[in-house]
């Protein structure tokens, strides 16, 4: 079964700086992987989609992520953090053929000026 | 760019009362689901639905809840007899896209 590990629950990080936002994946074959991100009391947007294409996916708002098989991984980065990026992340597996979501526990990230 | 909607927004009932949650999805897609976020949880799935049945469902989806599609554009979710654990916000997805949520309060 296609599972999904966000290492941290919570990731503090100065304005301006990097972040990363881990997440190990679990999978029989070749997954489809997402990240998405819930702002308070809203609704969930899809950040990026990794399908078997590049390795390295790009997204919304200056978000990407690599997919590496050798250690399954599949981090969130971003070069310089926002304080409009503070917000939940989910790291997300699909399963196969039917696009049935599995999603991660979350990270809370929080920005501070 | 098409978007799921959902309404209502947020819905209050008294626990034993039936509630429904409507959703439409984005309309030339054929697999359609239900996803529900208990507060500070992660998001859990309830049911797929496919070509007018559902094609799977998680052991949270129990007797109590049933899902169909009156019409060719409207997906609901329906709670026969609410429980106060069934407070949570409840995500309709269209494939990788979700609607906004309901949020149900069960008093």
């Amino acid at each position: 079964a296609q599972s999904v590990t966000q290492l941290d629950s919570h990731v503090s990080v100065s304005e301006g700086t990097p972040v990363l936002l881990r997440c190990n994946y679990s999978s029989s074959y070749s997954p489809s992987l997402f990240w998405y991100v819930q702002h308070p009391n809203k609704g969930l947007q899809l950040l990026l989609k990794y399908t078997s294409a590049a390795t390295l996916v790009k997204g919304i708002n200056g978000f990407e992520a690599e997919f590496k098989k050798s250690e399954t991984s599949f981090h969130l980065t971003k070069p310089s953090a926002h304080m409009s990026d503070a917000a939940e992340y989910f790291c997300v597996v699909s399963e196969r053929n039917t696009d049935k979501l599995i999603f991660g526990t979350g990270t809370r990230l929080q920005v501070f000026p | 760019e098409p978007e799921v909607t959902q309404t209502p927004s947020h819905q209050v009932t008294q626990m034993g009362q039936e509630v429904i949650l409507r959703c439409v999805p984005i309309s030339n897609h054929l697999y359609f689901y239900w996803y529900r976020q208990i507060l500070g949880q992660k998001v859990e799935f309830l049911v797929s639905f496919y070509n007018n049945e559902i094609s799977e469902k998680s052991e949270i989806f129990d007797d109590q809840f049933s899902v169909e599609r009156p019409d060719g554009s409207n997906f609901t979710l329906k709670i026969r007899s609410t429980k106060l654990e069934d407070s949570a916000m409840y995500f309709c997805a269209s494939k990788k896209f979700f609607g906004p949520g309901t949020r149900l309060t069960v008093l």
